[in-house]
């Protein structure tokens, strides 16, 4: 099946700081790529869709100056948590779309603590 | 708009018992269904997908669902569960792309399946 890598999977930063986390699809091209950020014991809760070579589309109510994404190649998507604070602290989850454009295939997830 | 409502936060359930985890959806188009299991601290893997076709969807890991449209539903099954079936399991739901695009997943809340021995 296809494979999506997620690095770091764990990062501690202090406040004030900006954290860049990367979205890799290790065998298949990814034109759409999807950021989700996860609180405890909740669901996910979709942040913005990266698209390859041009702007990614952010849901209502994401910051898109404070969640930069860049999606540069086919096969990697960037999500910069900027000037990051205490209530940014989540787990982040990438996933990609395969050519078809019906699955999505996670990555395993980051887990920010800002201190 | 749509929406996934997974009926039960939490299932503990006896180790080889069978199991189900309910999953509803409201939708004003055709849908494409989907379970995904997140263990501890990871991503979410792909249990299984409906797309089109037979009704009765086989996955891994021995699950399996059924797409009832009337009832709108899809609820997940097990007949005989393990220790190792411990995890969150999301039920997610995309509508069919109007032009060839890609539609947005709907995750439901989640539920917790706690398999004790």
């Amino acid at each position: 099946g296809a494979v999506v890598s997620q690095h770091p999977s764990w990062v501690i930063c202090k406040s004030g700081t900006s954290v860049k986390i990367e979205c890799r699809s290790l065998d298949f091209q990814a034109t759409t790529m999807f950021w989700y950020r996860q609180f405890p014991k909740q669901s996910l809760m979709l942040m913005a869709t990266s698209n390859e070579g041009s702007k990614a589309t952010y849901e209502q109510g994401v910051e898109k100056d404070k969640f930069l994404i860049n999606h540069a190649s086919l096969t990697l998507s960037t999500l910069t948590v900027t000037s990051a604070h205490p209530e940014d602290s989540s787990f982040y989850i990438c996933s990609a779309i395969d050519r078809a454009g019906n699955i999505q295939y996670f990555g395993a997830g980051t887990r920010l603590s800002v201190l | 708009a749509q929406s996934v409502t997974q009926l039960d936060s939490q299932v503990p359930v006896f180790e080889e018992a069978p199991v189900e985890l309910r999953c509803n959806y409201s939708s004003s188009v055709s849908v494409y269904l989907f379970w995904y299991v997140q263990y501890p601290n990871q991503g979410l893997q792909l249990l299984l997908k409906y797309l089109s076709g037979s009704t009765l969807v086989k996955g891994i890991n021995g699950f399996e669902a059924e797409f009832n449209k009337s009832q709108t539903s899809f609820h997940l099954r097990k007949p005989s569960v393990h220790i190792s079936d411990t995890a969150e399991y999301f039920c997610a739901v995309s509508d069919l792309a109007v032009s060839g695009g890609y539609n947005k997943l709907i995750f439901g809340a989640g539920t917790r399946l706690a398999v004790h021995p």
